[in-house]
């Protein structure tokens, strides 16, 4: 069973559309998870740390459910520079190792 | 500015050859990883350092190398007994202990002919 998993899409939305990402961890010891960004043929770049009370930016809305063991990413009115693979990621200490989900891609479309 | 240097961008090499990628950062991160990344799908972890002349083995270690001689230098060596090595090379570093994010190089992109 893997560490993370994401449902790899894509997701095609149009612009000013709501769209929402899902993962799940099977780790109960993970400890810090995060939201990444990845363009074709880049790096993966952090898009938001994910909180336990939940966090916010700007358009971007993440959740963190550890009795569920999920975690969400909402984009509200998306733009056409939205359109990525989203990467879940959650980091367990005792092992200093951070584990990727597959990526969820999304396209926004005019 | 601090941040992740991989050289080269993009390499090219024979089969049977042996290729070295260079990872530098001066983040002052104790924490440095290799992951490989194929079209289409997510990265995988290759190697792993916490701390200078020590690293451990991830997920799909076969074929490769690593040192950590310095702090800021966690250069890997593919070699030639990677059966597949094409593939999109990605390092990254963290604070000790995973605190905190990751922070990625640009990449270095192996092609092999």
């Amino acid at each position: 069973r893997k560490e993370v998993e994401q449902d790899p899409g894509p997701f095609n939305v149009p612009e000013g559309a709501t769209v929402a990402f899902n993962c799940t961890y099977s780790n109960s010891a993970s400890q810090s998870f995060f939201w990444y960004r990845q363009d074709c043929r880049k790096e993966p770049k952090l898009l938001m740390s994910v909180y336990s009370s939940g966090n916010e930016d700007g358009r971007f809305t993440a959740q963190l459910n550890r009795a569920s063991q999920y975690i969400s990413l909402l984009i509200r009115d998306s733009k056409l520079s939205d359109s990525a693979t989203y990467l879940c990621v959650v980091n367990i200490y005792n092992f200093n190792k951070f584990y990727f989900g597959s990526g969820t891609k999304l396209n926004v479309k005019p | 500015d601090g941040g992740i240097t991989q050289s080269p961008k993009y390499l090219f090499r024979k089969e049977g050859q042996n290729v070295t990628l260079s990872c530098e950062q001066n983040l002052n991160h104790d924490a440095m990883y290799w992951y490989r990344q194929d079209p289409g799908q997510g990265l995988r972890l290759i190697y792993y350092s916490q701390i200078v002349n020590d690293f451990q083995k991830g997920d799909i270690a076969e074929g490769y190398s690593v040192s950590r001689e310095k702090k800021e230098s966690f250069p890997l060596t593919v070699t030639s007994a990677q059966k597949n090595p094409t593939a999109f090379y990605l390092c990254a570093s963290s604070e000790n202990r995973g605190v905190g994010e990751l922070f990625f190089g640009e990449g270095s992109r192996l092609t092999v002919l």
